[in-house]
Parts: C-alpha cells; sequence; structure tokens
C-alpha cells in the first residue's frame, strides 16, 4: 500500500523566506503526484500536477520537483507572503491498483507566513 | 471551464438522522467522482469512487453509501447518523475514459457534525 509522508507538519517563517516542504512516498509506481494547498476549513486547490514523466513544474512563485526513484517530491515557494499561510498537501495517484484515479495523500504542511 | 459543487457547507445532525450530501460537476462530461473524508489530524480517506452512472465502489466498510444518478451528479447518504460519522466530506473529480494523467479537482467540503 502507497504511504505518504510530508515533513515538516508544520512551519512557522517570517515573510519574504524561501521555503521548501517536503513529500516522500513508498511506492515509486506512480501516474503524477499533486500539490494542494487547504485554507481552514476549506476545500483543495490545486497548485501543481507532475506527471512521473516530469522533474519539475513552475507556477509563479511556486517550483514542484519530482523524483520519481528516491520516492521524493519537493515544493519549493519563492518569497513568501502572509497569503501562503496555509496547509500544503501532497498526493500520489498509483498507475496500478483496482481504484481508478484514486490519490493517496500525505498528512500535509501547515504553514504560517509572519509579517 | 470546469467547476465543482458541494453542499451543504456545513451541517449539524443528531444521531441516527438521515445524511445526503450532494456534489455536481459542470464543463465536463463521463467524470471519475470520489468522495473522499477528511478527520481531524489524519488524512484524507477515500470513501467512494464512480467512473459512471449507477457505478460506485467502495474503498471501506462503513455506515455511508453513495450513488450516482446522472453523468455528473453525485450524492453520499446515510439512513442513520454515528458520531464517528462526523467529519470533513470531500467530493472531487477527475477526467474519465482512458485519460489517466490527469488533474483532480476538490469541492469546498462539508463540515459534518454528528451531536
Amino acid at each position: 500500500k502507497q504511504e505518504v509522508t510530508q515533513i515538516p507538519a508544520a512551519l512557522s517563517v517570517p515573510e519574504g523566506e524561501n521555503l521548501v516542504l517536503n513529500c516522500s512516498f513508498t511506492d515509486s509506481a506512480i501516474y503524477n503526484l499533486q500539490w494542494f494547498r487547504q485554507d481552514p476549513g476549506k476545500g483543495l486547490t490545486s497548485l501543481l500536477l507532475i506527471q512521473s514523466s516530469q522533474r519539475e513544474q513552475t507556477s509563479g512563485r511556486l517550483n514542484a520537483s519530482l523524483d520519481k526513484s528516491s520516492g521524493r517530491s519537493t515544493l519549493y515557494i519563492a518569497a513568501s507572503q502572509p497569503g501562503d499561510s496555509a496547509t500544503y498537501l501532497c498526493a500520489v495517484r498509483p498507475d496500478r491498483g483496482s481504484t481508478l484515479g484514486r490519490l493517496y495523500f500525505g498528512r500535509g504542511t501547515q504553514l504560517t507566513v509572519w509579517p | 471551464s470546469q467547476t465543482i459543487h458541494q453542499w451543504p457547507a456545513t451541517l449539524v445532525q443528531p444521531v441516527g438522522s438521515p445524511l445526503s450530501l450532494e456534489c455536481t460537476v459542470e464543463g465536463t462530461s463521463n467524470p471519475n467522482l470520489y468522495w473522499y473524508r477528511q478527520a481531524a489530524g489524519r488524512g484524507l480517506q477515500l470513501l467512494f469512487y464512480s467512473v459512471g452512472i449507477g457505478q460506485i465502489s467502495s474503498e471501506v466498510p462503513q455506515n455511508l453509501s453513495a450513488s450516482r444518478p446522472q453523468d455528473r451528479q453525485f450524492i453520499l447518504s446515510s439512513k442513520k447518523l454515528l458520531l464517528s460519522d462526523s467529519g470533513f466530506y470531500l467530493c472531487a473529480w477527475n477526467s474519465g475514459g482512458l485519460r489517466v494523467n490527469t488533474e483532480a479537482f476538490f469541492g469546498q467540503g462539508t463540515r459534518l457534525t454528528v451531536v
């Protein structure tokens, strides 16, 4: 069974810092990996999708990398802002198993960026 | 563009009462649909998924059921709620058929409190 781990569980930084959030998964047989943002009491907002054949994806100040063979992904946030405060979730989509399209999630990193 | 609607946003129900949560997707056809539950301090757990009308698969045995009466409508139900059914319920979709490397999108969630 796929296990997804996110480190750290929580992070508190001053505004302007560059951040790295880590995600690891136990089974490298994946179609893709997706990073989400969740604000308190809200649903998940998709940030970046990395296909298994890709090494990284970028969107604005966000950059996600994927090392499929070692089962790792990182989310890099440049020049953090208070509006980046949220919980960041990593999820992988296995390429085997009977449940079509299901995602396996980590427990998230709760990020607080203070002014 | 595609959108996903989920309602109600919050719900407080007594133990033993019935439940009906609804999710609809707009702007796409034949999506794969999913119900996840997010319990406090735990990751997201897949409850049900559907690849087509009337096709429901359950990931875990539980007090809940799901139905898909129309292509873009997914309903989560219970005949008698338990205290342990409390949690944050999220509906999600991705493109169906043979497309496997597609992004998943989530609704805004329903906070269910069983009292």
